[in-house]
């Protein structure tokens, strides 16, 4: 099956500091999405970018699909971006079927 | 509009019993899928449901099941509960199979004493 590799797995960053996470699929996807999953569990989409880029305040990412990668870009973190990041993608011609990577756990401190 | 609820948010069970979650997704979504999380396995996917037909499943054993009603609420059911059962089972909702984003509920954390 699809294999998918995020980097890196930790990442500790000052307040006001900026990051990238990327994530590296094997095979063609239909589906990528970005998450962030809060202390509680709860999985808060980021992003759905199977190609292109996108920006939502002060979260980018950006697809290249015919190389297998996605980037994650937070500018200016703040506590509250503390948390695990995954991405999780759709093969193509499949169905819904989400296949997650190991993610990216940030803390931020002050 | 609102989310995808999952109830219970935390159950605790033990060795042998089982155990049914439910899953209401976003109001017109008629996709449900399932996925469990675990430290050791990370987030994994379990079974997918539409129009009340099972549309793809992983690679777990029978003990997990699982249905989906008319109205698209889907339960899941584990029988025969393992310590190694212990984790969070989410929820996740989206308008079509293979159709775009897929929406993830609160979870259900289950502990197998």
């Amino acid at each position: 099956g699809i294999q998918v590799e995020q980097s890196p797995p930790d990442l500790i960053l000052q307040e006001g500091a900026n990051s990238t996470l990327r994530c590296n699929f094997s095979d063609s996807v239909n589906n990528l999405q970005w998450f962030h999953q809060n202390p509680w569990g709860q999985l808060i989409n980021l992003f759905y970018i199977p190609s292109g880029t996108k920006q939502n305040g002060r979260l980018s990412a950006t697809t290249v699909a015919t190389e297998r990668y996605s980037l994650l870009y937070i500018s200016s973190s703040q506590t509250t971006d503390s948390g695990v990041y995954f991405c999780a993608v759709v093969p193509s011609g499949t169905a819904s079927k989400l296949t997650f990577g190991t993610g990216t756990r940030l803390q931020v401190t002050l | 509009k609102a989310g995808v609820t999952q109830t219970p948010r935390y159950l605790i069970k033990t060795r042998g019993q089982q155990v049914t979650l439910s899953c209401s997704p976003i109001s017109g979504h008629r996709s449900v899928s399932w996925y469990q999380q675990t430290p050791g396995q990370g987030l994994q996917f379990l079974f997918e449901y539409f129009s009340e037909t099972q549309r793809n499943k992983g690679n777990f054993p029978g003990r997990f099941s699982g249905r989906q009603f008319s109205n698209s609420r889907s339960e899941m059911n584990v029988s025969t509960l393992e310590l190694g059962d212990s984790a969070l089972y989410l929820c996740a909702s989206s308008l079509d199979v293979g159709a775009g984003i897929q929406y993830f509920g609160a979870g259900t954390r289950l502990s197998v004493l």
